[in-house]
């Protein structure tokens, strides 16, 4: 079946690195790829989405790529901060009703 | 404009008793959508709607109940709380649509079941 991984599960980085986080999907008919942010105790919360006719999207300090042809996407989140922390979810959509969701990966970013 | 909004925020059951998960949302949004979270599995869908009186089976449906009465509320039933259970709900909503754009997921705070 449909099926989107996401790695790494874990990730630490300095404050002011940057933060990579990737997803492979399998499903050739999707054709939106949004991100969450999920904060301790909250539910998770659109933060970047990318159409299949674009290969890149920046908004601020984040921007998220797509590789159609290798099924991959990716969050990039530049000069981290403390309040980046948190769980952050890739989902693959085919325009149906159903949204896959990878695995999640929880960043730490250390002051 | 509260968004989606889920009830109780905290419930502990005894295994064998019955709870209702309550989702109300304002945005008038078609779909909508509860899932459940566990650690290290991420989110994984119980059950859908895609309009008032409709419910379709999601990725872990057993154990569970749906109804759409008013396309603002999506109620979600245990009729006898297994230990299994325990896990953070969330309750989605999202608009409708077209084949060729789709609309991001709108999410509530979740409901913590703890289930003895």
């Amino acid at each position: 079946g449909e099926n989107v991984e996401q790695h790494p599960s874990t990730l630490s980085v300095q404050e002011g690195d940057s933060a990579v986080i990737k997803c492979t999907y399998s499903d050739s008919a999707s054709n939106y790829f949004p991100w969450y942010k999920q904060e301790l105790g909250k539910g998770p919360q659109l933060i970047i989405d990318i159409r299949s006719n674009v290969g890149e999207k920046k908004d601020q300090r984040i921007a998220v790529t797509l590789n159609k042809t290798a099924k991959h996407f990716s969050l990039h989140i530049t000069e981290t901060q403390p309040e980046d922390s948190a769980v952050y979810f890739c989902a693959a959509d085919t325009g149906g009703f159903k949204t896959i969701f990878g695995a999640g990966t929880r960043l730490f970013v250390k002051a | 404009n509260a968004g989606v909004t889920q009830t109780p925020k905290f419930r502990v059951l005894k295994t064998g008793q019955s709870m209702t998960l309550l989702c109300a949302q304002d945005m008038n949004h078609e779909y909508m959508y509860w899932y459940r979270q566990d650690p290290g599995m991420g989110l994984r869908l119980i059950h859908y709607s895609v309009g008032e009186g409709t419910t379709a089976k999601g990725e872990v449906p057993d154990g569970y109940n749906v109804s759409r009465l008013k396309k603002q509320n999506f109620l979600l039933g245990l009729e006898s709380a297994a230990p299994s259970q325990t896990s953070v709900y969330f309750c989605a909503s999202r608009y409708q649509g077209t084949a060729f754009y789709n609309s991001p997921l709108h999410f509530g705070n979740g409901t913590r079941l703890t289930v003895t």
